[in-house]
């Protein structure tokens, strides 16, 4: 079964800077990945699926990017609501695996 | 406006059962499949199931295979999740969410329900 780990776990930033989270998973999974966003206390948010494709509502400074094994989330300038931990997830076939979350913090 | 309403958690002994529900509203519920995702404390997400329009396809994360029991009941526009044999490390906010069409990925999740595992 396909793993996907991300990296880095946690990072802390500042408001403005350009953001990036990159998740690997262990076999191809082509384009069939999605990214979430999950802040304290609240229910997972998804963000991109199909590795590129923004979820309508998200906001356009979030992005994301590669295929087969290597993929992005980008944040091209980090605001404070953007605190949380991010989740990518693997869908091309069961188990349906996320990795282990990067956790993003502001300084 | 599509709604997904867990109940059934609770504080359950190991080896216990548990059986959770969500309650799905807002759109054509026999037209999705449905999964359950599950968050242990402070930990990451686990897919742990998911389920066909039907009752006839099902899947299982091999860390529950054997143990739980996914079902629906399209009548009532309803999800379950039998939990069986449950482990100390069962014990996790568990999610119930929408499959997006033809695709593997959540867009809907319900709040959750906590289940603890605990003697």
């Amino acid at each position: 079964d396909s793993q996907m780990i991300q990296s880095p776990s946690s990072l802390s930033t500042s408001v403005g800077d350009r953001v990036t989270i990159t998740c690997r998973a262990s076999q191809g999974i082509r384009n069939y990945l999605a990214w979430y966003q999950q802040k304290p206390g609240k229910v997972p948010k998804l963000l991109i699926y199909a590795a590129s494709t923004l979820q309508p509502g998200v906001p356009s400074r979030f992005s994301g990017s590669g295929s087969g094994t290597d993929f992005t989330l980008t944040i091209s300038s980090l605001q404070p609501e953007d605190a949380a931990t991010y989740y990518c997830q693997k869908y091309n076939s069961a188990p349906y695996a996320f990795g282990q979350g990067t956790k993003l913090e502001i300084k | 406006q599509v709604q997904l309403v867990e109940s059934g958690g609770g504080l359950v002994k190991p080896g216990g059962s548990l059986r959770l529900s969500c309650a799905a509203s807002g759109f054509t519920f026999s037209d999705y499949y449905m999964s359950w995702i599950r968050q242990a404390p402070g930990k990451g997400l686990e897919w742990v199931s998911y389920i066909g329009s039907s009752n006839s396809d099902t899947n299982y994360a091999d860390s529950v295979k054997g143990r739980f029991t996914i079902s629906r009941d399209n009548a009532k526009n309803s999800l379950y999740l039998q939990m069986n044999s449950l482990r100390a490390e069962d014990t996790a906010v568990y999610y119930c969410a929408r499959v997006s069409r033809g695709n593997y990925y959540f867009v809907y999740w319900g709040q959750g329900t906590l289940v603890t595992v605990s003697s």
